[in-house]
């Protein structure tokens, strides 16, 4: 069955670096979501998109957020000087396949540790 | 705020039981779906539910769906230790590309 997959698994970086997230969405969709989850605590949405462009962001999705999809397979999230409290694990998710279905599909996430 | 809220937060049950969630949302919504979560791990789809729908069922799974009480629950029958895990509600204002809104979760420990 098609997968989301995300690398790295986990990532430390220093404080003020910048750090590149990648997804692979499954193949057929058309909806690309990226999601965040600090320790104990709950899911939150970060960005949608759609036909190469933002769709939807939340407030946490800052200025120093941004997403790229720069072939048509990758799904980047780049953090561009991290803070503290960008410490948590990031969900890639795909939805929009055959027959739109409504479903999001989430990667196993990359688990992001700021220093 | 949209915001699901799943309850109890906490659920320990023995082997063979059956184990309800229940989840709470605030505006109206084009659908719920419910995720399961293993500790530090992704995010697994478990079942989607629409707001027509009142109930569905996969496996040992069964989501029923009130929006006159804006709720849902997710039974799971006959439960195993593997169930041992968090379970999210997630809610969709609409259709297609929208994110969804999680609740915090139920963490659910089946005793062997």
């Amino acid at each position: 069955e098609p997968e989301v997959t995300q690398t790295p698994s986990h990532q430390v970086t220093q404080m003020g670096q910048e750090v590149i997230l990648r997804c692979v969405p499954i193949s057929n969709h058309l909806y690309f979501y990226w999601y965040r989850q600090i320790l104990g605590q709950k899911v939150e949405f970060l960005v949608s998109f759609y036909n190469n462009e933002i769709s939807e962001k939340s407030e946490i999705f800052d200025d120093q957020f941004s997403v790229e999809r720069p072939d048509g397979s990758n799904f980047t999230l780049k953090i561009r000087s991290t803070k503290l409290e960008d410490s948590a694990m990031y969900f890639c998710a795909s939805s929009g396949g055959p027959g739109f279905t409504d479903t999001q599909y989430f990667g196993p996430g990359t688990r992001l540790t700021v220093l | 705020s949209q915001q699901g809220e799943e309850d109890p937060q906490a659920l320990s049950i023995q082997e063979g039981e059956n184990a309800t969630m229940n989840c709470s949302y605030k505006t109206s919504i084009n659908n719920l779906q419910w995720y399961r979560q293993n500790s530090g791990r992704g995010l697994v789809h478990l079942i989607l539910i629409r707001s027509n729908e009142r109930e569905k069922h996969s496996g040992r799974l069964r989501v029923t769906l009130d929006t006159s009480k804006k709720s849902s629950s997710l039974l799971i029958t006959a439960s195993r230790a593997a169930d041992t895990a968090s379970y999210f509600c997630a809610t969709a204002l609409n259709s297609g590309n929208t994110p969804l809104v999680f609740g915090k979760g139920t963490r659910l420990s089946v005793i062997a």
